[in-house]
């Protein structure tokens, strides 16, 4: 069965240090994997995707994320943190049914905050 | 455009009392979806419309009912609201294809008493 674990429940970063938000993923077949971000009070939205090509995922904001195939791994990375990336980020995974529609499956959140 | 549409943005129940959550997309996505956010949890799938005229249960149907009106429109409706419902309600739409990307609205802060 499809699953996504992000075994972090807070991440906590000093402004322009190097951030990591970590996801595991299981699946079977080809993943397609995605991240998403909620700001207080906001609705998600769509941060960045691998479906499949280079390894280094780069998306909105800065953000990139690394597709690790031999760990099941897709961790979202940002160089230099903001105050203002403080928020919660989701982790997920495809599942195709019949007919071309998809659904997602989200893992837990992780929160994170960013120190000045 | 506006995207993906949600109302009431809050709402108070007691247990036993019905409604109805309303959600309309203006992309002309085929897919819909509702979501329940609780703290912890993360987002977990009640009910989707793959196209028009289909619904299917997600992980959580229990309790829900839903409507895929037209293409733009999906309902959801609690017809004997419980204490357990109270959550954060989150519609989403996506185009059928390559792309997968949901689009979501802003939620509905629901509270049971």
């Amino acid at each position: 069965a499809q699953s996504v674990a992000q075994p972090e429940d807070q991440v906590n970063v000093a402004e322009g240090n190097p951030l990591t938000v970590k996801c595991t993923y299981s699946v079977s077949g080809n993943p397609y994997l995605f991240w998403y971000v909620q700001y207080p009070n906001r609705g998600l939205q769509f941060l960045l995707k691998y479906i499949t090509g280079d390894n280094l995922v780069k998306g909105s904001y800065g953000f990139e994320a690394e597709f690790n195939k031999s760990q099941t791994s897709f961790h979202l990375k940002k160089p230099s943190a903001l105050v203002s990336d403080s928020a919660l980020y989701f982790c997920a995974v495809r599942f195709l049914f019949s007919g071309g529609y998809n659904k997602l499956i989200f893992g837990a959140g992780t929160r994170l905050a960013v120190h000045p | 455009n506006a995207g993906v549409t949600q109302t009431p943005k809050f709402q108070v129940l007691k247990t036993g009392q019905s409604m109805t959550l309303q959600c309309a997309q203006d992309m002309n996505h085929n897919s819909m979806y509702w979501y329940r956010q609780d703290p912890g949890m993360g987002l977990r799938l009640i009910y989707y419309s793959a196209s028009e005229g289909t619904t299917d249960k997600g992980e959580v149907p229990n309790g829900y009912n839903v409507s895929r009106l037209n293409k733009r429109e999906f309902s959801l409706r609690l017809e004997s609201a419980a204490p357990s419902q109270t959550s954060v309600y989150f519609c989403a739409s996506s185009e059928r294809g390559n792309s997968y990307e949901q689009y979501f609205g802003p939620g509905t802060r629901l509270t049971v008493t």
